[in-house]
């Protein structure tokens, strides 16, 4: 039972480059979530989804897209990416409104 | 500004001493959840306490306690007799029913190091 997995679980961008973190549940979850962790800042939402085929903003969307073609898995894209986006990057799933979400492992991303 | 407060930002003590964690939140929905999440080094988040605004009861596992106090918006983790085991951050997070769709809102989070 994997639950929330997470890929990659480190990488090293260069500033402009692009890249896509994936994130897969096997829980048959309608809703997913992504948020950065920052020192000091808590986790802070970036995008969300409450279906495939339906994204929405969070707190910080800014430089991000995400895609949800696929009930199972919710794709954060970075186009540019630029030394602000260094982070952790979470993922996480519910099955619906106000339960406990499930957190994926991480995406520790430096963008240098 | 911030729905969830914790107040503390590092905490150390010496191993089996108790310590308490405070959280104190902002909200107008009648209906919310409350949570606690763990993250040790290694870096994931543990889930550890979810409460719906509905029970105030408090609640204990083992060495936790969570006291929910809605008259002061408050809802505190208690960890006794501390181990060196325990030392992680721990977040406090909050689910409004009316919000946007099961977001957590979380707070800065309480650096805990357990001291052998």
């Amino acid at each position: 039972n994997a639950g929330v997995t997470q890929t990659p679980k480190f990488r090293v961008l260069k500033t402009g480059q692009s890249m896509t973190l994936l994130c897969a549940q096997d829980m048959n979850h309608e809703y997913m979530y992504w948020y950065r962790q920052d020192p000091g800042m808590g986790l802070r939402l970036i995008h969300y989804s409450v279906g495939e085929g339906t994204t929405a903003k969070g707190e910080v969307p800014d430089g991000y897209n995400v895609s949800r073609l696929k009930k199972q898995n919710f794709l954060l894209g970075l186009e540019s990416a630029a030394p602000s986006q260094t982070s952790v990057y979470f993922c996480a799933s519910s099955y619906s409104i106000n339960p406990e979400a499930f957190f994926g492992q991480g995406t520790r991303l430096t963008v240098v | 500004a911030q729905k969830v407060t914790q107040a503390q930002t590092e905490i150390s003590v010496v191993e089996k001493e108790d310590v308490t964690l405070d959280c104190v939140y902002e909200t107008r929905d009648t209906t919310y959840y409350l949570f606690w999440y763990k993250q040790p080094p290694s870096g994931e988040l543990v889930f550890l306490i979810r409460r719906n605004s509905f029970d105030e009861q408090n609640e204990i596992s083992g060495r936790y306690s969570w006291n929910f106090q809605k008259s002061t918006s408050s809802f505190n983790f208690t960890i006794t007799a501390s181990q060196v085991v325990d030392s992680a951050v721990y977040f406090c997070a909050l689910s409004e029913r009316g919000s946007t769709l099961g977001r957590l809102y979380f707070g800065r989070g309480t650096q805990l190091t357990v001291w052998p």
